[in-house]
């Protein structure tokens, strides 16, 4: 079955500080991959995206790129800010045409302090 | 434009009792999704609705039921509550299945005592 893979957190940085998030997964077929951030009290806001291997999908100064090769789906910034807090769920969709049927890792809490 | 509006926001309910959830999708999206977030975990997926059919299920019990509605707003229901049924509903909408972005409502979060 499908399943995503997220590093263990919380994770704590310093204003301006370069993050990595680690995502791998295991998938039938092609999937296409997601980042999602839930902030304090809302509900899940898409971060970015990539459907197709080497595509990079970027927002906010996020990027990451979608690896076949290494099934990863790794994201990073380059400079965090206090508001960038927030828990970060990596997903992937493999159910093809006429569904839309997200698999979701258990989300990694990020926090960055000034 | 309003987005995804659930209801209620906070329910408390006894062991063994039956709940319903809302979902209002965002004017102009035909499907809708249904997501259980359990504390400390990511969402699950539960079901999938477009067009008023159901498109897919999640590996949920049968007391987990679900309906769309010609307006296309949803209706979760849950039969014989658990205590393990406390979580975060999410129901998320989009303009149609396949690769189209899905938009998250604030979620219902269900306490079961």
């Amino acid at each position: 079955g499908n399943s995503v893979t997220q590093m263990e957190g919380p994770v704590t940085l310093s204003e301006e500080a370069f993050l990595t998030i680690n995502c791998t997964y295991t998938a039938t077929g092609y999937p296409s991959l997601f980042w999602y951030v839930q902030y304090p009290g809302e509900g899940l806001q898409l971060l970015l995206k990539a459907t197709k291997a080497d595509d990079k999908g970027s927002n906010k100064g996020f990027e990451a790129t979608y690896r076949k090769e290494t099934t990863s789906f790794h994201l990073e910034k380059g400079s965090v800010q206090v508001s960038d807090s927030a828990v970060y769920f990596c997903a992937l969709d493999s159910s093809g045409a006429g569904s839309y049927q997200l698999t979701f890792g258990k989300g990694t809490k990020l926090s960055v302090i000034p | 434009d309003a987005g995804v509006t659930q209801s209620p926001t906070h329910l408390i309910k006894t062991r063994g009792q039956h709940v319903t959830l809302r979902c209002s999708p965002i004017s102009g999206h035909k499907s809708v999704s249904w997501y259980q977030q359990v504390l400390g975990q990511g969402p699950q997926f539960i079901f999938q609705y477009y067009e008023k059919e159901e498109r897919g299920r999640g590996n949920f019990p049968d007391r987990f039921s679900a309906r769309q509605f010609p307006n296309y707003s949803s209706e979760l229901n849950v039969n014989a509550l658990l205590l393990g049924d406390s979580a975060l509903y999410l129901c998320a909408s989009s303009w149609a299945t396949g690769n189209t972005e899905a938009f998250f409502g604030q979620g219902t979060r269900l306490t079961v005592v």
